[in-house]
């Protein structure tokens, strides 16, 4: 099975700040790589498809990069609603394995 | 709107067995790979299995294979997780989902299940 790792597990950033999180799948999955954001309480909901395509409504301070194995998920300017744990998802092969999540503060 | 709506989660003994239900209504289901996905209490997210529209494929996660099915009614427009030999491992929220362009587009509430004696 794909193994999927994230880093950093979490971190602490300021309002306007530039935040990068990686994603790294144990074996190549071409682009086949989602982002989801779930916010403390709340349902988790698709950010990015297919590594860098954006989910409608998603704002654009939000994009994806990266291919084979190692992805990227940038927020260009946080803010105080983004404050939520962030998952990366192998979507190539199944199990469609999520990461182990990233945890993001203010 | 298209919703997703689970129900049929709550208390059950270790070896037990559920059957969890999810609604979904706004699109054309029977279109769509349905998905189960779990998460422990302060855990992150476990893929669960997946259906295809026409329930013709299905796929489970190691820890669960065997125990847990999933099934479809299109004409009801509901999912199913069938779970068996349930152990405390798989207390947890389940969420159901459904596909599209390669990510989990729509999810549910979730419906909590808890196994303990």
């Amino acid at each position: 099975d794909i193994q999927m790792t994230q880093s950093p597990s979490s971190l602490s950033a300021s309002v306007g700040d530039r935040v990068t999180i990686t994603c790294r799948a144990s074996q190549d999955i071409r682009n086949y790589l989602a982002w989801y954001q779930q916010k403390p309480g709340k349902v988790p909901k698709l950010l990015i498809y297919v590594a860098s395509t954006l989910q409608s409504g998603v704002p654009t301070r939000f994009s994806g990069s990266g291919s084979g194995t190692d992805f990227t998920l940038t927020i260009s300017s946080l803010q105080p609603e983004d404050v939520a744990t962030y998952y990366c998802q192998n979507y190539n092969r199944v199990p469609l394995v999520f990461g182990p999540g990233t945890k993001v503060d203010i | 709107e298209v919703q997703l709506v689970e129900s049929g989660g709550g208390l059950v003994q270790p070896g037990g067995s559920l059957r969890l239900s999810c609604a979904a209504s706004g699109f054309t289901f029977s279109d769509k790979w349905m998905h189960w996905v779990r998460q422990a209490p302060g855990e992150g997210l476990v893929w669960v299995s997946r259906l295809r529209g026409d329930g013709s494929d299905t796929t489970y996660v190691d820890s669960v294979r065997g125990r847990f099915t999933i099934s479809r009614d299109n004409a009801k427009n509901t999912l199913y997780l069938q779970m068996t030999s349930l152990r405390a491992e798989d207390t947890a929220v389940y969420y159901c989902a459904s596909e599209s362009y390669y990510g989990l587009g729509v999810w549910g509430q979730g419906t909590t299940v808890t196994v303990s004696s």
